[in-house]
């Protein structure tokens, strides 16, 4: 299983984008990268997967260069109720088992 | 569609005391997990099934700890004795077959204090 590394913690303001760089060096040919957000008292949410180049939905884009040995959540105009923790996951196409979420990074969004 | 159901939603014992989560996953959902987070922590894996059979348990503390999945759907968690450490909440998650497998739905979770 590849492990990752992430920032411990970020900063920024309201309306800023937050780019939080995710490291996989031991990614596997059949790994997808997962992101998940996690709200004090919540279980975790799942937000987006990709496995290359660049992909998009109504929450964040995920950029992951040609290598795949790192990736970056792109949070556009973040706000306050984006305060979370962010976790990064590799994991095998249909999920696999062994699911190993690390410390993530804990993005504090000030006014 | 509901959401992964747990219950109870918070529970404080004495130390040597037993208890037990209840979790219902997402109908349908194939892979069922129960995980342990520690404040300031993330989440760790502590068993995976697949229906009803048991794909991980290498993180499971076996001598007080102990999951069943019940016809596929239900599953409960279940330690005893109680040890101070395990103060945390314990997360339950599913998620579907085939190649979405790999998005995880978590519950509530329910938050145990053991004095």
């Amino acid at each position: 299983l590849a492990k990752t590394t992430q920032p411990i913690s970020m900063d920024s303001y309201e309306g800023q984008e937050v780019n939080i760089t995710c490291s996989h060096n031991n990614i596997a040919t059949n790994d997808y990268i997962t992101w998940y957000q996690q709200f004090p008292s919540q279980g975790p949410r799942f937000i987006i997967q990709g496995y290359k180049t660049k992909v998009t939905n109504e929450v964040a884009s995920l950029f992951i260069p040609a290598d795949r040995k790192s990736s970056t959540l792109s949070l556009p105009r973040v706000s306050l109720s984006d305060t979370a923790v962010y976790y990064c996951l590799v994991v095998p196409e249909g999920g696999g088992f062994k699911t190993i979420f690390g410390a993530g990074t804990r993005l504090f969004v000030k006014a | 569609e509901a959401g992964v159901a747990q219950s109870p939603r918070y529970k404080i014992i004495e130390k040597r005391q037993s208890v037990a989560f209840w979790c219902n996953p997402i109908s349908g959902h194939a892979t069922l997990y129960w995980y342990q987070q520690i404040l300031g922590q993330g989440p760790k894996l502590l068993i995976q099934f697949q229906n009803n059979g048991v794909v991980d348990d290498s993180q499971l503390p076996k001598d007080r700890f102990s999951a069943e999945r019940l016809k596929g759907v239900d599953s409960t968690l279940k330690i005893q004795p109680a040890k101070l450490e395990d103060s945390a909440v314990y997360l339950c998650a599913s998620s579907p077959a085939g190649p979405m497998g790999y998005e995880q739905y978590f519950g509530p979770g329910t938050r145990l204090t053991v004095t």
